[in-house]
């Protein structure tokens, strides 16, 4: 049974407008989430990430949300842009410092549109 | 500065063969990863080192094994190819050990036949 679960396989949103991304997880040991981007032919690249005792953490065009009581964290795109297409996954980790137990969605490919 | 580099980037196999894929890093990071990512599933921890001659099982370490001679490298074995290893296989490193502080290499795609 899959912990951490992207349920949109794709998404695809206009250039200039919001790309919300939706992470769910069952695990309540799960302290750490994170969001990766990968491009084609490359290696996940990490992109931002947030503790259970934010519910908000935002860098530059990008902002992560956690509703801990609903197990729910999704990301925001603001403005999108082509250069945003990739797959992106969520994860979740007991805490930041245990790099080797961290939980991978299924991943969501998101496309903008010119 | 390299980064995290694998080989080969794709490879065939059949049922039964053997081979080792390639993990390097020029980063002297003492904590290193391998992960498969299969369509819908994300990525799974196969085997990771904190560093040299240091090595545990992850999530999925049935039929892989690792081994941690230097820094540097951390080599991925499979023993007798089952075509439910195919896959695409992703080293990490990290210096810290910290999950927001991976790097990962461009991955190695897997058939077995």
């Amino acid at each position: 049974d899959q912990q951490v679960k992207q349920n949109s396989p794709s998404l695809s949103v206009q250039e200039g407008r919001i790309s919300i991304l939706n992470c769910d997880y069952t695990n309540s040991m799960f302290d750490y989430f994170l969001w990766y981007k990968k491009y084609p032919a490359e290696g996940p690249t990490f992109l931002i990430s947030i503790s259970s005792i934010k519910d908000k953490n935002e860098d530059g065009r990008f902002t992560v949300f956690l509703n801990k009581s609903a197990k729910h964290l999704s990301l925001h795109i603001v403005p999108s842009q082509p250069g945003d297409s990739a797959v992106y996954f969520c994860a979740a980790s007991p805490n930041n410092n245990a790099g080797n137990m961290l939980t991978f969605g299924g991943g969501t490919r998101l496309m903008v549109k010119p | 500065n390299a980064g995290v580099t694998q080989t080969p980037k794709f490879q065939v196999l059949k049922t039964g063969q053997s081979m080792t894929l390639q993990c390097a890093q020029d980063m002297n990071h003492e904590y290193m990863s391998w992960y498969r990512q299969d369509p819908g599933m994300g990525l799974r921890l196969i085997h990771y080192s904190v560093g040299a001659g240091i090595t545990d099982q992850g999530e999925v370490p049935n039929g892989y094994n690792v081994s941690r001679s230097t820094t540097e490298d951390f080599p991925l074995r499979l023993l007798s190819a089952a075509p439910s290893q195919t896959s695409v296989y992703f080293c990490a490193s990290s210096l810290t050990g910290n999950a927001d502080t991976q790097y990962f290499g461009p991955g190695t795609r897997l058939t077995v036949l």
